[in-house]
């Protein structure tokens, strides 16, 4: 029962390097999301995906890119990392649909920008 | 623009004392739904409950309880009996009726049970 998995689980770069966090889920569901948390807060959504080739901009998503080729895969791209995307970074799936199901989230990935 | 404050920061407790970790949500739409995560010590995000804007029953799980009330818009937390596994940071959430699942988290609240 892998779920949605996130590699690398961490990950140091330095100013200006670019990187991209992978995502993926085998529950076959259609909805995908990006979140960042920030020490001491809560999770900002920074891009979701409705269904392959169907990605939209959360509420942060300066600095970031992505992509949904397929159902299962979600990647979330960094181009020039800055000291201010220093971050723990979670995806998650969910059904979703009308009901709003409850998402499942990865174990996360902790990115430091030096 | 929709809204979840959850005000206490911290709260420490001693095992067996009940707390209740409040939440409080701000949204125009009629249809919404209201989640509630625990994040423990490893950093995982675990689902408790969810609840939609028309169902205002409590909700019972064992040591964990849910009051909901729409005339307050609160939608808050009370575990019964506290234990040290309890310890962990909890994040009220609130989606939207657009059908795309996105939610928006409150800032957290940290519990720390002492044994």
């Amino acid at each position: 029962n892998a779920g949605v998995t996130q590699t690398p689980k961490f990950r140091i770069l330095k100013i200006g390097q670019s990187m991209t966090l992978q995502c993926a889920q085998d529950m076959n569901h259609n909805y995908m999301y990006w979140y960042r948390q920030d020490p001491g807060m809560g999770l900002k959504l920074i891009y979701y995906s409705v269904g392959a080739g169907i990605t939209d901009k959360g509420e942060v998503p300066n600095g970031y890119n992505v992509s949904r080729s397929t159902t299962e895969d979600f990647p979330l791209r960094l181009e020039l990392a800055a000291p201010s995307q220093t971050s723990v970074y979670f995806c998650a799936s969910s059904t979703a649909g009308y009901s709003n199901q409850p998402q499942h989230f990865g174990d996360g990935t902790r990115l430091s920008i030096l | 623009a929709q809204k979840v404050t959850q005000a206490q920061t911290e709260i420490s407790v001693v095992e067996k004392e009940d707390v209740t970790l409040d939440c409080v949500y701000e949204t125009r739409d009629t249809t919404y739904y209201l989640f509630w995560y625990k994040q423990p010590p490893s950093g995982e995000l675990v689902f408790l409950i969810r609840r939609n804007s028309f169902d205002e029953q409590n909700e019972i799980s064992g040591r964990y309880s849910w009051n909901f009330q729409k005339s307050t818009s609160s939608f808050n937390f009370t575990i019964t009996a506290s234990q040290v596994v309890d310890s962990a940071v909890y994040f009220c959430a609130l989606s939207d009726s657009s059908n795309t699942g996105k939610l928006i988290f409150g800032q957290g609240t940290t519990l720390q049970v002492k044994p």
